[in-house]
């Protein structure tokens, strides 16, 4: 079946440095990911949707200019954390769908962000 | 944004025992789908269920959906140990973005 990998498992960094988690298609083209953080005991929250080789398109509250998303290829989202704070240290998980929006969703296995 | 309410927020229940869970949404939707999160992991899809159909069948589950309460029942039989959990709804409409329900916790003692 579809895999989706993704990279680090987890993370601890300093408050004020950048975090960058990669998203990879292993054996489809994920024409769309989606990027969830999670907060413990909660639920997924979306907070952007992306697109190869265009913007990402971000929910209401989320802040582009701190969680950057890149999609430069079929197989490859980036979401980099910048200039981390302790209240980002969340559970963070993508997902990617090939083809069309009918084809299914595959999740990647999260990234435990903790920003000390 | 979250549009899914799920109920009960915690489910305690004895090996063998039956779970069922509950999910209401508030907009018209393509598809229903229930996931399995594991403390700490990621997300294994379970079941889908079109907004045409009304029960789907997938080995101990079983779905519902009812499109003009907007809910969405999820049927755990003779559940396991293994199945404890957390579960979630998860409903996609336009745009093909999937929102997801705040979940349910069950605890399946042995």
């Amino acid at each position: 079946g579809a895999v989706v990998s993704q990279h680090p498992s987890w993370v601890i960094c300093k408050s004020g440095t950048s975090v960058k988690i990669e998203c990879r298609s292993l054996d489809f083209q994920a024409t769309t990911m989606f990027w969830y953080r999670q907060f413990p005991k909660q639920s997924l929250m979306l907070m952007a949707t992306s697109n190869e080789g265009s913007k990402a398109t971000y929910e209401q509250g989320v802040e582009k200019d701190k969680f950057l998303i890149n999609h430069a290829s079929l197989t490859l989202s980036t979401l980099t954390v910048t200039s981390a704070h302790p209240e980002d240290s969340s559970f963070y998980i993508c997902s990617a769908r090939g083809g069309t929006y009918n084809s299914p969703l595959h999740f990647g296995n999260g990234t435990r962000l903790t920003v000390t | 944004s979250q549009q899914g309410e799920e109920d009960p927020q915690a489910l305690s229940i004895q090996e063998g025992e039956n779970a069922t869970m509950n999910c209401s949404y508030k907009t018209s939707i393509n598809n229903l789908q229930w996931y399995r999160q594991n403390s700490g992991r990621g997300l294994v899809h379970l079941i889908l269920i079109r907004s045409n159909e009304r029960e789907k069948h997938s080995g101990r589950l079983r779905v519902t959906l009812d499109t003009s309460k907007k809910s969405s029942s999820l049927l755990i039989t003779a559940s396991r140990a293994a199945d404890t959990a957390s579960y979630f709804c998860a409903t996609e409409g336009g745009g093909g973005k999937l929102i997801f329900g705040q979940g349910t916790e069950l605890s399946v003692k042995p």
